[in-house]
Parts: structure tokens; sequence; C-alpha cells
């Protein structure tokens, strides 16, 4: 099973920064099968990017991903109040697919 | 626009049976899709259970396999969950959720969820 490491756990940012958000996978992972996700409260979880760099249907060009091997980011380029929230990585090219821990993005 | 709707006891006795549905509305079930069961407790985060195409081929996470079973009712546009012999483990918000199948080298990621149902394991 790929063990997903995000960090860090905890970020406390302002609108307007810019957040980066780390994933670190066990061993390798294909680029293609690695996605992120954005989840709030009371919510499912949302789709932002997938095969590491490619945005989902709506998602702000804020947004983006990048990474290969181990190691993948997310970036937030300009936080807005709307992201203040939990975001995960997945793999989901070797099964079983598996998440991260979670990197919680909460207002400065 | 394809939406995915969970529904189900909220409430199972320890030892006993979870069974979950989810309904496939605004599109078809037998499309280029995996249809997935994920679910989410605090104390083990999101864990991905298993996924099934419309052919009835699946994949299970090996460390749930021989308790789930994940099936597929193409005449109600509805696929299915049930884990036997349940403990207090199993208690979380269980997902339904849907991933494209790959095209090439575009592998789509969970790109459309249901709201989540919560399933409590008591007596």
């Amino acid at each position: 099973e790929i063990l997903l490491t995000q960090s860090p756990g905890t970020l406390s940012l302002s609108p307007g920064e810019r957040a980066t958000l780390s994933c670190r996978a066990s061993q390798s992972v294909n680029s293609i099968y690695v996605a992120w996700y954005q989840q709030k409260p009371g919510q499912a979880p949302r789709l932002l990017i997938y095969g590491a760099s490619t945005r989902a249907t709506g998602i702000p060009d804020r947004f983006s991903g990048s990474g290969s091997g181990t190691d993948f980011t997310l970036t937030i380029s300009r936080l807005e109040p709307e992201d203040f929230a939990v975001y995960y990585c997945q793999q989901y090219g070797n099964s079983p697919y598996t998440f991260g821990q979670g990197a919680k993005l909460d207002i400065k | 626009q394809v939406q995915l709707q969970e529904s189900g006891p909220g409430l199972v006795k320890p030892s006993g049976t979870l069974s979950l549905t989810c309904v496939v509305s605004g599109g078809s079930i037998s499309t280029n899709s995996w249809w997935s069961w994920v679910r989410q407790s605090p104390e083990k985060g999101l864990e991905w259970i298993g996924e099934i195409l419309h052919i009835g081929s699946t994949n299970y996470n090996p460390s749930l396999k021989s308790r789930v079973t994940i099936s597929v009712d193409k005449s109600k546009n509805q696929f299915s969950l049930t884990v036997t012999s349940v403990n207090a483990a199993d208690t979380a918000v269980y997902y339904c959720a849907r991933r494209v199948i790959c095209s090439g080298n575009i592998c789509y990621g969970l790109d459309v969820w249901g709201q989540g149902t919560t399933v409590t394991v008591s007596s």
C-alpha cells in the first residue's frame, strides 16, 4: 500500500497570500494518477486537480498542481476566503487507492 | 449533469450487515466510469473501499475485501455496497463517487460525489 504523507498538517495564512501544500508518497507514483481534493465542513470532497497538474472543470486558475515521482504539490496563488478548508491528495494508480491524511488551511 | 445520492440505514448492530445504495441521476450508469465507495472517519480519514464498472468488474481494498461486496443494478441505474460482520471501526460517513475511466494518459480522479451518509455501528 502506498502511504501518502501531507505537510504541513495545518497552514495558517491570510487572504491574498500564497499557499503551498505538499504530498509525499512512500513509493513512486505515476503522476497521471495523482489528484487533489478540497473538503469543507459537512460537505463531500471536491476534485480540484487530476493527473497531478490538470484542473478539474470549474476550478479557478489560482489552483495549480505539480510534481512527479514521490513529491507532489498543490499551490493556491492568492487565497480567497472560500479557500480555507481541508485539502487531500490521492493516488489511484496502485490498489488500494489511498489518500493523504489531509492538510488544514485556516485563516490567520 | 450526473448526480449521486446515497441511502441506507444510519444505524447497524455489531456483527450485522451494512447495506447502502447509490442512485445515479442525470446520466446512465452504463458509461465509461468506475462507480466507487469511499468512507471517512476521524480515526482513518478518507478510505477507498472499492469500485465497480457497469459490466460488473470490481476492484476492492484488500483490507476490506473479505467483508465487502459492490454490485450494480443497471435497470435501476444504481449501485450498492454491502459490508458484513461490521464493528465499531466501520462507523463512518460513506460516500459514493464516480471516476471516469482513463483515456490514454488522462486519468481523472473522483469527480462526482454524493453528499454522504453517516453509518453508526452500535447496539
